[in-house]
């Protein structure tokens, strides 16, 4: 079975500060990964994907994350913050040749934008 | 599209009462989740459903909880009797099979049981 490790559940950081936010995952098959944003009191939103090609995967909204199969990490960059970006993301999986569509989702990091 | 629907948003009830979820996919879509988010447990997928047909109900935590899709465009997810460890935001979120595995989610039933 897959598992996500998320490493850190809360990151405060400054507006316009950079932030990275750190995703492990296990499998001994190959994953689909996926980065979701919840903002305050809504659902999740899917913010970016790798299915496959580059490893470097980027979101309209400025965020990146590179898939790292050797240390099986898909850590979630962006470089300047607003305090718009204040939200829970999370990291997800989904084993490619399995049936089901299930996503296996990290316990989240909830990120705080300060002034 | 509306996106997926969920009702209600906000549910308070007391202890033994029977509750039930509700929710609409987004049109097209063939599969459905039903997810518990807690601040102890994070996001946990309770059932999911392929074509109306539950295909993975191992995360459903006791036979208290149960859920169903009579067609496309309808969920339920009844709890009975509720207990207040079952206070939580239930998602649910739906997917096409040909769209690259993104998941839509609904805005979530906020439970809480007093």
């Amino acid at each position: 079975a897959q598992s996500v490790t998320q490493l850190d559940s809360q990151v405060p950081v400054f507006e316009e500060a950079p932030v990275e936010l750190r995703c492990n995952y296990s499998s001994s098959v190959s994953v689909y990964l996926f980065w979701y944003v919840q903002y305050p009191n809504q659902g999740l939103q899917l913010l970016l994907k790798y299915l496959s090609g580059s490893t470097l995967v980027e979101s309209i909204n400025g965020f990146e994350a590179e898939f790292n199969k050797s240390q099986t990490s898909f850590h979630l960059r962006k470089p300047s913050v607003h305090i718009s970006d204040t939200a829970e993301y999370f990291c997800a999986v989904r084993v490619i040749k399995a049936a089901g569509n299930k996503l296996t989702f990290g316990g989240g990091t909830r990120v705080l934008v300060k002034p | 599209d509306a996106g997926v629907i969920q009702s209600p948003r906000h549910e308070v009830t007391e202890m033994g009462q029977e509750v039930t979820l509700r929710c609409k996919p987004i049109s097209g879509h063939d599969y459905l989740f039903w997810y518990r988010q807690t601040m102890m447990r994070g996001l946990e997928l309770l059932i999911y459903f392929n074509n109306n047909v539950p295909i993975d109900d191992s995360g459903m935590p006791e036979d208290r909880f149960s859920a169903k899709m009579p067609n496309a465009s309808f969920s339920t997810l009844k709890i009975q009797p509720s207990e207040p460890r079952d206070s939580a935001v239930y998602f649910c979120a739906s997917i096409r099979t040909t769209s690259y595995n993104e998941q839509f989610f609904g805005p979530g039933t906020r439970l809480t049981v007093l």
